[in-house]
């Protein structure tokens, strides 16, 4: 089954304690980004990579890093998480090839206090 | 900066009737045009996908897309109380190019 799959669906943080929510696709697609989603904003594109060792910034990088080491991983790291980072987390792949649609994980639902 | 928009509702229908959502996009070379449904707290998923001017159907919805006014609709046919949703708007300009989304507009359809 074609899946994009995030862990953990729930976080509770505490601000600063460095924390990597993973996303992991098996479609072999060559996209892949991460979204965050708040009241009232819609979904905003922290960052994305079009390909292994290929990352960019989206519209909202700040407090995050990404890292594609391999083409179905797309792991979400928060060095120093913070109270304004508490949100949907959202994790979505694509073919680059066709002009196909984006298939999203689960959510994670982060909480930094 | 390419940009996608959409009113954020809420939209309120009364069951039975049709809803009317509406997208508009800045690129020009916009190649691909994407509908998502997205319940509170879920992850969007796809309803509908157009590439072509004019109108593409399916079940009760169909999808609208004028390139030349730089629009594209989702109409929603005899709405149910289970299509309260907020629907998205996506939009690829092209190969090797991450979807756009619109903010989304918030649907409610009263029983």
């Amino acid at each position: 089954e074609a899946q994009v799959t995030q862990n953990p669906r729930y976080l509770i943080t505490v601000t600063g304690k460095k924390l990597t929510v993973t996303c992991s696709q098996n479609m072999n697609h060559e996209y892949m980004s991460w979204y965050r989603q708040d009241p009232g904003l819609g979904l905003r594109q922290i960052y994305y990579s079009m390909n292994v060792e290929v990352t960019d910034k989206g519209d909202v990088p700040e407090g995050y890093k990404v890292s594609r080491k391999e083409k179905r991983n797309f792991p979400l790291i928060l060095e120093s998480p913070s109270p304004n980072q508490t949100s949907l987390y959202f994790c979505a792949s694509s073919s680059g090839l066709r002009n196909t649609e984006a298939f999203f994980g689960q959510g994670t639902r982060l909480t930094v206090v | 900066q390419k940009e996608v928009e959409q009113n954020s509702g809420p939209l309120s229908v009364p069951e039975g009737a049709i809803a009317s959502l509406n997208c508009t996009y800045s690129d020009r070379g916009s190649q691909s045009f994407f509908w998502y449904r997205q319940y509170s707290g879920k992850s969007p998923e796809l309803i509908m996908f157009i590439y072509s001017n004019g109108d593409k159907e399916d079940g009760r919805f169909t999808a609208q897309l004028n390139k030349a006014s730089q629009y594209v609709s989702l109409l929603i046919r005899d709405s149910q109380p289970s299509d309260s949703a907020t629907y998205l708007c996506a939009v690829n300009v092209g190969r090797n190019t991450p979807l756009v989304f619109g903010k989304g507009t918030r649907l409610s359809v009263i029983a």
